[in-house]
């Protein structure tokens, strides 16, 4: 079976710090990637996802995310925060090999960005 | 905005009783996914319909139940509510471009209480 792992609850950071929140994945197969974000007060939204190619993958907002096949991780990353950053995420993965859309949901991370 | 609405916003009930939520997809999607959130977890995938039959179910007893009508909204019932089933219950909408893995467009969720 399927399932995420985020490493860390919660982040408080710096403005204008660097970012990065872990993911780790448990699955043999081939893998759909995703990181979703939640702003306060917003419903979830799609960060970027990875599919296939690159597997340095580019977002919204100056995010980016590496896939690391032989870690089974999608780490996110951010040269630098601003406080508007200030949200969940929460990394997700789906079964490439899957004719279902069961897409699996980490715990989620919280991030603070003091300004 | 993602033009995925769900109803009611807020929900309260005692145990024991049935509920039914709603969801009116994303024009032009024709896949809808259900999901719980408890505080502090991610979402967790309950069902998917795919017109207007499920595809994709996770680990939820049978008494979560879905609909999903010609227009591609959809319905889910929950039957013998328990206390445990008090979460945000959220919707979400896609294009069905192929196999497993596209992007999500979630609705705003429906705060369940169980009394």
């Amino acid at each position: 079976a399927q399932s995420v792992s985020q490493h860390n609850h919660h982040v408080i950071l710096s403005e204008a710090a660097s970012l990065e929140l872990g993911c780790n994945y448990s699955y043999g197969g081939t893998v759909n990637l995703f990181w979703y974000v939640q702003y306060p007060g917003q419903h979830l939204q799609l960060l970027l996802k990875y599919f296939s190619g690159d597997p340095l993958v580019k977002g919204i907002k100056g995010f980016e995310a590496e896939f690391i096949k032989s870690k089974f991780s999608f780490n996110l990353r951010k040269p630098s925060v601003q406080w508007s950053d200030t949200a969940e995420y929460f990394c997700a993965v789906n079964a490439g090999d899957s004719s279902a859309s069961k897409i699996i949901f980490g715990s989620g991370t919280r991030l603070s960005i003091r300004p | 905005e993602t033009g995925v609405t769900q109803s009611p916003t807020h929900l309260i009930k005692t145990r024991g009783q049935q509920v039914t939520l709603r969801c009116s997809s994303q024009s032009g999607h024709n896949t809808v996914s259900w999901y719980q959130q408890a505080l502090g977890q991610g979402p967790q995938f309950i069902f998917q319909y795919y017109r207007e039959e499920e595809n994709g179910r996770g680990n939820f007893p049978p008494r979560f139940s879905g609909l999903q009508f010609p227009n591609y909204s959809s319905e889910l019932n929950v039957n013998a509510l328990e206390l445990d089933d008090s979460a945000l219950y959220l919707c979400a909408s896609s294009p069905r471009e192929g196999q497993g893995g596209e992007k999500l467009f979630f609705g705003s969720g429906t705060q369940l209480s169980v009394l």
